[in-house]
């Protein structure tokens, strides 16, 4: 059975520190790792990683995929209020449809 | 603006009552989801659709049952055999009918049965 674990499940933080986010996945014929923000309402994409040690950045934000060791990092730098939500990490394979979510990790931004 | 539209907001029924939840799409997207969000254990997937007028059950499709008539929607009862209910639903669509395209949510129907 494919499984998501994500880690830490909650974070809390002042504004300007960095966070690391965790990811670990098992899936049957593993292609691509996802990270989502849920604040409230629709999760809204972050990245899609497909390829080992490939880092990937917009903004503050960045993420990076070991295939060897199955699991993908969220880093967020010089965090804001605006931070505040719930991270999703979803990982695919081949199957049609498969997305497996994590549980997702909680993560709050106090001023 | 295109997007996916979930209607309404926030439901409530009784218990013993099928209730349907909207999803509408204007993103011409062939692939449409639905995923159940529980507190703790992320999102699961309930059923999906890859073409008009042909659907697949997801991990937890028991209780639950859906349509795609339409290119555009992708409408999801909620049966009176599902044993917990109660949970925030979200509609979800991708442009390729693959299981590794970003998906694009919609902003989910708050589900509550007493």
């Amino acid at each position: 059975e494919d499984k998501v674990v994500q880690s830490p499940l909650s974070l809390v933080v002042h504004e300007g520190d960095t966070v690391t986010l965790n990811c670990s996945y098992e899936v049957t014929n593993f292609r691509s790792l996802l990270w989502y923000k849920q604040e409230k309402k629709a999760p809204t994409f972050l990245f899609m990683l497909t390829s080992s040690g490939i880092e990937k950045k917009s903004g503050r934000l960045s993420s990076i995929l070991d295939k060897k060791e199955l699991f993908s990092i969220l880093n967020i730098t010089a965090t804001q209020t605006g931070d505040s939500a719930i991270y999703l990490c979803a990982a695919g394979g081949t199957s049609y449809g498969k997305l497996t979510f994590g549980q997702g990790t909680i993560l709050t931004v106090h001023p | 603006d295109g997007g996916i539209t979930q209607s309404p907001k926030y439901l409530f029924r009784k218990e013993g009552q099928n209730v349907t939840l909207s999803c509408e799409q204007n993103l011409n997207h062939d692939a449409m989801y639905w995923y159940r969000q529980d507190p703790g254990q992320g999102l699961r997937l309930i059923y999906y659709s890859q073409i008009v007028n042909d659907f697949q059950k997801g991990d937890i499709a028991e209780g639950y049952s859906v349509s795609r008539e339409k290119k555009e929607s992708f409408p999801l009862t909620v049966t009176s055999a599902q044993k917990n209910p109660t949970a925030f639903y979200l509609c979800a669509s991708s442009i390729i009918p693959t299981g590794n395209s970003p998906l694009h949510f919609g902003n989910g129907t708050r589900l509550t049965v007493t």
